[in-house]
């Protein structure tokens, strides 16, 4: 069982739509909570950084973590054709490395 | 653009043979992260590299080794190539050592091993 599991996809939504994409993790030990966008033929970049249990916002994207349950969200408000990627979910402990989910292709169509 | 570079952007060599992926992190950053991306395993981390030191270690094969120069680029050295190392090569590099920190990737290097 991989440590951060994530739905591969595709998810295809229209124009407008809110986005909600979703990790389950498996260690306890996980401290530090991160979303990352990769577009086509590019490197991920790091989208949000959560601490703990909780929400952080910055502007149309809300990142929760429910430590209780070992869920991670990701929403997207007024999604548009611009957020189709693929995103990754990612977690670290404070000791070893990130450890990535597979990620969730998204795609808003016009 | 992040700020690293990844070269060569695209190889294609034969299995058994060996390649050399090269990556210089944004200016400032001491660390190096090294990652492979396939379809079926996703994005696994290799190693990490600190200020010329081996910092963390993933899952990386035997026939795998890196190196952090003076000058903080890196190198992935991949050897008695197989198909099934066919995938994306992603070099990553953050200001400090701590994995929490902010990752800035490249645009990675794809491998075809025929």
């Amino acid at each position: 069982q991989k440590e951060v599991e994530q739905d591969p996809g595709p998810l295809s939504v229209p124009e407008g739509a809110i986005v909600s994409l979703n990790c389950t993790y498996s260690n306890s030990a996980f401290q530090y909570f991160m979303w990352y966008r990769q577009y086509s033929r590019k490197g991920p970049e790091l989208l949000m950084y959560t601490y703990s249990s909780g929400n952080k916002e910055d502007g149309r994207f809300t990142a929760q973590v429910d430590k209780s349950s070992k869920y991670i969200s990701l929403f997207i408000r007024d999604s548009q054709p611009s957020d189709s990627a693929t995103y990754l979910c990612a977690s670290y402990t404070g000791r070893r490395a990130l450890t990535f989910g597979s990620g969730t292709r998204l795609q808003v169509q016009p | 653009d992040s700020g690293v570079t990844q070269t060569p952007k695209h190889l294609i060599t034969a299995t058994g043979q060996r390649v050399t992926l090269r990556c210089s992190p944004r200016s400032g950053d001491l660390s190096v992260y090294w990652y492979q991306q396939s379809l079926d395993q996703g994005l696994q981390f290799l190693i990490q590299y600190y200020n010329g030191e081996e910092r963390a270690k993933g899952n990386i094969l035997e026939r795998f080794s890196a190196q952090q120069f003076p000058d903080l680029h890196s190198e992935l050295n991949l050897s008695s190539l197989e198909l099934g190392d066919s995938a994306l090569y992603f070099c990553a590099s953050s200001v400090g050592a701590s994995g929490e920190e902010t990752q800035y990737f490249g645009p990675g290097t794809r491998l075809l091993v025929l």
